[in-house]
């Protein structure tokens, strides 16, 4: 099983600023790594497709980098609407994983 | 644009088994080539993979969960289902059902179901 570790845990950023976010897979899985965001009640949305590729609809100043191991999450101009837990998922092996999930708080 | 629907069972005994449904809207199974996963949140936690069924029927599950689970597909009512047998208080949590397809990981979900487990 591909374990995914991510992080930080939790964050506290003002708005405008800029927000990163790393997922690390426990061996490789190319480009087969995906973000999602889930707010409280709601089911997660996916925002990164295949490391870089944006979802339809998700805002601009989210953005994705990364292969292999390394992933890495971006958000450009934090805005308040952006408060949310963001989790990272491979999809390169079966059982599918997801990391443990980050939560960013708007001061 | 296709949206899936989780059933609602509410309160489950122990030892008893789960059984929920996806239902499909927005266009039919039997016309796509997508996959139907099941995936679990309890309560402040993470996401768990359940496992997932092809719309031709093929399944797969997570080695964790294996002997419990049983995911099935009805074309004839646009549905897919989960069942999860010999349940405990672990199983507690929202149960969403999620779309994946060939050109997309998984895309859509549903709602998601709490389910409790309590006597």
């Amino acid at each position: 099983e591909i374990v995914l570790t991510q992080s930080p845990d939790f964050q506290s950023v003002t708005p405008k600023e800029k927000v990163t976010i790393t997922c690390r897979a426990s061996q490789s899985i190319g480009s087969s790594l995906h973000w999602y965001q889930q707010k409280p009640d709601q089911s997660p949305k996916l925002f990164i497709k295949y490391a870089s590729q944006s979802f339809s609809g998700v805002p601009s100043r989210f953005s994705g980098s990364g292969s292999g191991t390394d992933f890495t999450l971006t958000i450009n101009s934090l805005e308040a609407e952006d408060a949310a837990t963001y989790y990272c998922h491979q999809s390169r092996s079966l059982p599918y994983t997801f990391g443990q999930g980050t939560k960013l708080e708007i001061k | 644009q296709v949206q899936l629907q989780e059933s609602v069972p509410g309160l489950v005994k122990p030892s008893q088994t789960l059984s929920l449904t996806c239902t499909v809207s927005g266009g039919s199974i039997s016309s796509g080539n997508y996959f139907c996963n099941w995936i679990r949140q309890p309560a402040g936690k993470g996401l768990e993979w359940i496992g997932r069924i092809y719309t031709s029927g093929s399944t797969s599950y997570n080695p964790s969960l294996r002997s419990r689970v049983t995911i099935s597909v009805d074309t004839s009512k646009n549905q897919f289902s989960l069942k999860l047998s010999s349940v405990t208080a672990a199983d507690t949590a929202v149960y969403y059902c999620a779309r994946e397809t060939n050109e997309n990981p998984i895309d859509y979900w549903g709602q998601g179901t709490l389910v409790t487990v309590s006597s």
